[in-house]
């Protein structure tokens, strides 16, 4: 399954498919960014993050891609589980201005067994 | 290494009441951040300390509201005055230097405002 970025914040797939999630970001000149997972009543997980000098970095189970010419990043989740349901954030820094996050919107996820 | 810690989880005020949020930080790390969450957005920055100074202040952080990090190690936040809008999940980050540097959130404390 596949999220349409800001305009589709939920994103339900089966037990074991694969899922990405899109983000669009604000700044061009961003050079830092971050995959976070928030489950209900905690606070956001670190998943993955990736330099502006490269467009994919792989995980454990989770790939992020990013295209800087039109300021995506994409979340993907291979053999989602249900313990993988939550809401996920990307967030962009850029480190000469200080060390804020901007967070998108998110996203819910939802995994059926 | 406990991670970040928050305290309270849960605060329940009534609106013109004053309250205290602590955040202790993973012990390494020398930036400690403030953000507000309110249901289904993301976290919004507020300000971060590098040490114990105070380095940036969003607009959002208006005069009701003040951090300190008096020590370089816990910071706490302060509501005077408090008002239904302020009703949010506060989340304390820390990291060891910039923001590519383990940039890790604490659980939050949920403010009710009543």
């Amino acid at each position: 399954g596949e999220s349409v970025g800001l305009h589709l914040p939920t994103l339900s797939v089966q037990e074991g498919d694969n899922s990405i999630i899109n983000c669009a970001y604000s700044n061009s000149a961003s050079d830092y960014f971050i995959w976070y997972k928030q489950e209900s009543g905690k606070g956001p997980q670190f998943i993955i993050d990736i330099r502006s000098n490269m467009d994919k970095r792989q995980g454990q189970r989770v790939t992020v891609l990013l295209n800087k010419t039109v300021k995506h990043l994409s979340l993907q989740i291979a053999a989602t589980q249900p313990g993988d349901s939550a809401v996920y954030f990307c967030a962009e820094n850029l480190e000469t201005s200080g060390s804020r996050l901007t967070f998108g919107e998110g996203t819910q996820l939802t995994v059926n067994p | 290494d406990t991670g970040v810690s928050q305290n309270p989880r849960h605060k329940i005020t009534k609106r013109g009441q004053n309250v205290t949020f602590r955040c202790d930080p993973i012990s390494e790390h020398n930036r400690l951040y403030w953000y507000r969450q309110t249901l289904g957005q993301g976290p919004e920055f507020l300000t971060y300390f590098q040490n114990e100074a105070q380095l940036e202040k969003s607009r959002l952080l208006s005069d009701r509201f003040s951090a300190e990090r008096p020590k370089g190690s816990f910071s706490t936040l302060e509501i005077q005055r408090t008002e239904q809008g302020d009703s949010a999940m506060y989340l304390c980050a820390s990291s060891l230097n910039g923001a590519s540097r383990g940039y890790t959130f604490g659980s939050g404390t949920r403010l009710t405002v009543v």
